[in-house]
């Protein structure tokens, strides 16, 4: 079936470190990967996406990649802060069948950047 | 605009109560869904809503009911709570069933007993 397979699952790095996380999807279809953080106590907030048809986006210290060929998405925190500290959720939508619109969300990746 | 809003934050419930979680947004979506997040497992769709009138399941939807008979309500009902169904909850909306970025309330977390 159609799945998100994220990794790592945690992710600890030293302050100002860059932190990289992979999210692999199955569904071809599939042409929006979105990334959202979720601070302790809170719901997942999107900080950036991506469409199919470029292969990069940037915002400032964090940007994310995309190679449609090998069907994976990235995200990279450049010169990570404490507050960075969150769990961070990529997603894809599902396409192959009349629920369009909804996304299927990987299994979370815990990143702890230590002072 | 108050964004997507969700009460309780906070249940304890005994197995086999029932219970409403409410959601709403004041930003005119027509779609609307219901996550669980349990460890490990990321976010698993519930129940979703495309408009007004209209509800389909999602990956997980056993053990729950939905409704829709506003744009800014999508209550998640439980009619007999089970220890399987602690978790905590999310309420989404995105603009439409084809725009994809979808806003996340606060959260409810539920425990049963």
């Amino acid at each position: 079936g159609e799945n998100v397979e994220q990794h790592p699952s945690t992710l600890s790095v030293q302050e100002g470190d860059s932190a990289v996380i992979k999210c692999t999807y199955s569904d071809s279809a599939s042409n929006y990967f979105p990334w959202y953080k979720q601070e302790l106590g809170k719901g997942p907030q999107l900080i950036i996406d991506i469409r199919s048809n470029v292969g990069e986006k940037k915002d400032q210290r964090i940007a994310v990649t995309l190679n449609k060929t090998a069907k994976h998405f990235s995200l990279h925190i450049t010169e990570t802060q404490p507050e960075d500290s969150a769990v961070y959720f990529c997603a894809a939508p599902r396409r192959r069948s009349s629920n369009t619109g909804k996304l299927i969300f990987g299994q979370g990746t815990t990143l702890q950047v230590k002072p | 605009n108050a964004g997507v809003t969700q009460t309780p934050k906070f249940q304890v419930l005994k197995t086999g109560q029932s219970m409403t979680l409410q959601c709403a947004q004041d930003m005119n979506h027509e779609y609307m869904s219901w996550y669980r997040q349990d460890p490990g497992m990321g976010l698993r769709l519930i129940h979703y809503s495309v408009g007004a009138g209209i509800t389909d399941q999602g990956e997980v939807p056993n053990g729950y009911n939905v409704s829709r008979s506003t744009t800014e309500d999508f209550p998640l009902r439980l009619l007999s709570a089970a220890p399987s169904q602690t978790s905590v909850y999310f309420c989404a909306s995105s603009y439409s069933k084809s725009r994809d970025t979808q806003y996340f309330g606060p959260g409810t977390r539920l425990t049963v007993l």
